[in-house]
């Protein structure tokens, strides 16, 4: 099966500039989650979607960040204005459910790395 | 809030050796937890998960992994590590949510 999709897969922009990416989830996952992994730490959750709903972005600075996923299967995910501390790989992943009862794990792309100079 | 935590950030073993990483969570209730791993230049892929019963669980790659109730763990076990297994290790829990990783790199 055809994995997780992840664009583009660099990008280096100048602070204060605006950027997307971009993610088309698994074929029938209901779940996407969005990632910001900094050098050297984990994977942190920035948002995840249940279908086309917000199911948590608590981590997710609104200030600049959004994200959206419109008829629940892409996603894109917007920096606007990106700042130096942004640098980092932006991750999507998607799972068929979510909760304690899924019983299922999220699979993952191979990210958008991003550099803020 | 469910949480795991990791707290070896670099372990250094040389092949053969025997390898546990500690993955510690603090919710009750249903407990599901996930082992992934990242090797150098690759997404993130599913080592093993637990969801119930047996709290013994056998992962791909000769991987397993113990969930002990009483300890809050599910640690991460290999009795003989490879030069291929040099990667990043992380633990997470339902909520998809990761612990900081453990990168391990197994010298030849």
């Amino acid at each position: 099966e055809a994995g997780v999709a992840q664009s583009p897969r660099y990008k280096i922009i100048e602070k204060r500039q605006s950027v997307a990416f971009w993610c088309n989830p698994i074929s029938g996952h209901a779940t996407l989650y969005w990632y910001q992994q900094i050098l050297g730490q984990g994977p942190k959750l920035l948002i995840q979607f249940q279908n086309n709903g917000v199911v948590d972005d608590s981590q997710l600075p609104k200030d600049r960040f959004s994200a959206e996923r419109l008829k629940g299967v892409d996603s894109t995910l917007k920096i606007q204005p990106a700042k130096l501390e942004d640098s980092a790989v932006y991750l999507c992943a998607s799972s068929l459910f979510a909760g304690a009862a899924s019983n299922t794990e999220a699979f993952f792309g191979q990210g958008t790395r991003l550099t803020v100079v | 809030a469910q949480s795991v935590s990791q707290h070896n950030h670099h372990v250094i073993l040389s092949e053969a050796a025997s390898l546990e990483l500690g993955c510690n969570y603090s919710y009750g209730g249903t407990v599901n937890l996930f082992w992934y791993v990242q090797y150098p230049g690759q997404h993130l892929q599913l080592l093993l998960k637990y969801f119930s019963g047996d709290p013994l669980v056998k992962g791909i790659k000769g991987f397993e992994a113990e969930f002990i109730k009483s300890k809050f763990s599910f640690n991460l076990r290999k009795p003989s590590v490879q030069w291929s297994d040099t990667a990043e290790y992380f633990c997470a829990g339902e909520d998809m949510r990761f612990g900081a990783g453990t990168r391990l790199t197994v010298k030849p």
